[in-house]
């Protein structure tokens, strides 16, 4: 089975702090993205990743960076935390075939004070 | 950008019961996906339909691309398909399968 992992369920950081979310998979997926989800609002695109040190921003990138150093983990940076990215963070990875579908981590629920 | 619009936003059944879920969607896209978020957060693939019907025991799906919806039905409701429906469309857009996510479909199933 694929297994996609976050590195924390739950996250409380106070406001200006820099915060990182990791994500990693185990299926040798090429491609790797970072959602956030808010209630009423759906899951929307932060950035997403084809490869090893490339990156591309999604729908909603301000205030966001993302890292890809290994082909197995996607981070998400925060670089000053805001009260406004408090939400449900998704991690998801596919491969390239034109059939496969996006495999999503069981989330990060981040609230920052 | 593509719109994906959802409805309804909230369903209520009693255990039993059938539902049909509704996308639709503003322009043409390459690929249609329905996910299932269950109520501690993970979302699982139920559907890979670009076009036409799919079945998967109590659940099946149609999309008609050429008139940009697709509907999702879940015949015999139990408690456990509560959660959210999301539909989520996928543009060309040179890589990397990016997905668009309608604002989901809340189902609450009581007994």
């Amino acid at each position: 089975d694929v297994k996609v992992t976050q590195s924390s369920r739950y996250l409380v950081k106070r406001t200006g702090e820099k915060v990182f979310l990791e994500c990693v998979q185990d299926m040798d997926h090429e491609n790797m993205f970072w959602y956030r989800q808010d209630p009423g609002l759906g899951l929307r695109l932060i950035y997403f990743s084809y490869d090893v040190k490339m990156k591309e921003k999604g729908d909603i990138p301000e205030g966001y960076s993302v890292s890809r150093e290994k082909k197995e983990r996607f981070s998400l940076i925060l670089e000053s935390a805001s009260t406004n990215q408090t939400s449900m963070y998704l991690c998801a990875s596919s491969s390239n075939g034109n059939t496969d579908t996006q495999y999503f981590g069981p989330g990060t629920r981040l609230t920052v004070l | 950008g593509i719109q994906v619009e959802q409805s309804p936003p909230d369903l209520i059944l009693q255990e039993g019961a059938n539902s049909t879920l509704r996308c639709n969607f503003s322009d043409s896209v390459n690929n249609l996906q329905w996910f299932h978020q269950n109520p501690w957060g993970q979302l699982i693939n139920l559907f890979y339909i670009p076009s036409g019907t799919k079945q998967n025991g109590r659940l099946s799906a149609t999309t008609v691309a050429t008139e940009r919806y697709s509907l999702l039905y879940i015949s015999s409701s139990q408690t456990t398909d509560s959660g959210v429906y999301f539909c989520a469309v996928e543009v060309l857009t040179g890589g990397g399968n990016k997905l668009t996510f309608g604002t989901g479909t809340q189902l609450k199933v009581e007994l």
